[in-house]
């Protein structure tokens, strides 16, 4: 298995909604990250889970919380959004301190409304 | 800070050749990697470099300066599934856990 799995594909929320985006590897990858992509810019780095523990927040609101209950789940739950924060929200792993790179997932695409 | 500049778009011809450049500034260096995505999907690893040099793989080549901050990937016989942004991104003292990308290049490839 060399894939990230992210669901859903596409959601719709309401600004008082409570969501929760997943993402799941079966790759051996310890480490796990949050991206979101605004149209036409490059993925900002949200946060990145090493180990199972949060090591990179990257200043990000608390309406987004993230969790990695084991070595291969990562959720991002959603709480009280703005509709700025429509977006692709991009999940990656990867394994911890070795190059190349990350595997990404095909996204969520996040509508708020 | 950090700062990585690449031109936002190009435009080639199929079975030509294209050099997209990337420039980068950061605090640490552990990497530089490009990255293909079509449009609604997600990024998808293309390469690697962190020595001065070429790397080749198939149709696509990518050089680094690590003296010049400077990197470019080479596309060589174009084809029109090539048209895609491609991402320039560094790994910089975060570490190999923490990319940063730039805005992107969106190649264009007409017949």
């Amino acid at each position: 298995d060399t894939e990230v799995t992210q669901t859903p594909k596409h959601l719709v929320m309401g600004m008082t909604n409570k969501k929760s985006l997943k993402c799941e590897q079966h790759m051996g990858h310890r480490a796990m990250y949050w991206y979101k992509q605004k149209a036409k810019k490059p993925p900002e780095l949200m946060f990145v889970y090493s180990y199972e523990k949060l090591s990179i927040n990257e200043s990000v609101p608390s309406r987004f919380s993230p969790e990695c209950p084991n070595s291969s789940l990562l959720n991002l739950h959603l709480h009280a959004l703005q509709p700025e924060d429509s977006a692709l929200y991009l999940c990656a792993s990867s394994h911890v301190g070795q190059p190349p790179g990350y595997t990404f997932g095909s996204g969520t695409r996040l509508t708020v409304v | 800070g950090q700062n990585i500049d690449q031109p936002t778009e190009m435009t080639a011809t199929e079975g030509a050749i294209v050099q997209i450049n990337c420039t980068y500034q950061t605090s640490g260096f552990n990497g530089l990697f490009w990255y293909q995505q079509h449009a609604g999907e997600a990024p998808t690893f293309l390469s690697y470099n962190v020595l001065d040099g070429l790397e080749e793989k198939g149709r696509f080549s990518s050089f680094l300066s690590r003296s010049k901050g400077y990197s470019y990937l080479l596309l060589k016989e174009l084809q029109m599934k090539d048209s895609a942004s491609y991402l320039c991104a560094v790994s910089g003292s975060g570490g190999y856990n923490k990319l940063i990308f730039g805005a992107g290049t969106r190649l264009a490839v007409h017949p």
